[in-house]
């Protein structure tokens, strides 16, 4: 079965400190892609940051970066230099280049940065 | 802007009611979707397409129906509104022409039912 999971129900940071937020998932398909979400207190579903299966890199977007571990099946998003508007729920989600093409998030990570 | 447009932003329904959720793109995407997002919880697929005239069930389709007879409109129905389904609902349409996909969401929709 394809699932996404995230342990960190919540988090708590120092502003202009870095934050890890975990992210593990399971499938055996070769190709696949991961993202991460940021959703505001508003509501809105804002991408931050997209992992392909066959990048050699890890994928950078200004203050964030995706760690991927292939091999251990996690892709854990790192925020550096944490600001207040940070604070928000982060979602992990994946999408399998075979059958539906739908994005499977995670349960989701609350973030809350303090001054 | 280019994006994702869903009607209504809220809604409260009796139980029993029935409404329509409409949601429109205008990037010529090919895949739409359906979502709920329940409190403290992610996105649950609902129902989804791959093109114009085609439908297909995510995880969760049990009491609603969907329609796409245009390429940029996917309707999701409600028949027979149940107090369960109060949750707010996400649209999103991607493309295979970028790498990323290019998964846009639409603002969502509030419906309580009652």
């Amino acid at each position: 079965a394809q699932k996404i999971t995230q342990t960190q129900p919540g988090m708590f940071v120092q502003e202009k400190e870095a934050v890890t937020l975990d992210c593990t998932y399971d499938t055996s398909d070769p190709s696949y892609g991961l993202f991460w979400y940021k959703q505001p207190s508003s509501g809105e579903m804002i991408f931050l940051i997209y992992q392909g299966s066959y990048d050699q890199q890890n994928a950078t977007e200004g203050r964030y970066s995706l760690n991927f571990q292939k091999a251990r099946k996690s892709a854990n998003l790192v925020i550096s230099a944490s600001q207040l508007g940070d604070s928000a729920m982060y979602f992990c989600a994946m999408r399998f280049d075979t059958g539906r093409r739908a994005l499977t998030f995670g349960s989701g990570t609350r973030l809350q940065v303090q001054p | 802007n280019a994006g994702v447009t869903q009607t209504p932003k809220f809604r409260v329904l009796k139980t029993g009611q029935s409404m329509t959720l409409l949601c429109a793109q205008d990037m010529n995407h090919e895949y739409m979707y359906w979502y709920r997002q329940d409190p403290g919880m992610g996105l649950r697929l609902i129902h989804y397409s791959v093109g114009e005239g085609t439908t297909a069930k995510g995880e969760v389709p049990d009491g609603y129906n969907v329609s796409r007879l245009k390429k940029q409109n996917f309707l999701l129905g409600l028949e027979s509104a149940a107090p369960s389904q109060t949750s707010v609902y996400f649209c999103a349409s991607s493309t295979h022409r970028t790498v990323n996909y290019g998964y846009t969401f639409g603002s969502g929709t509030r419906l309580t039912v009652v």
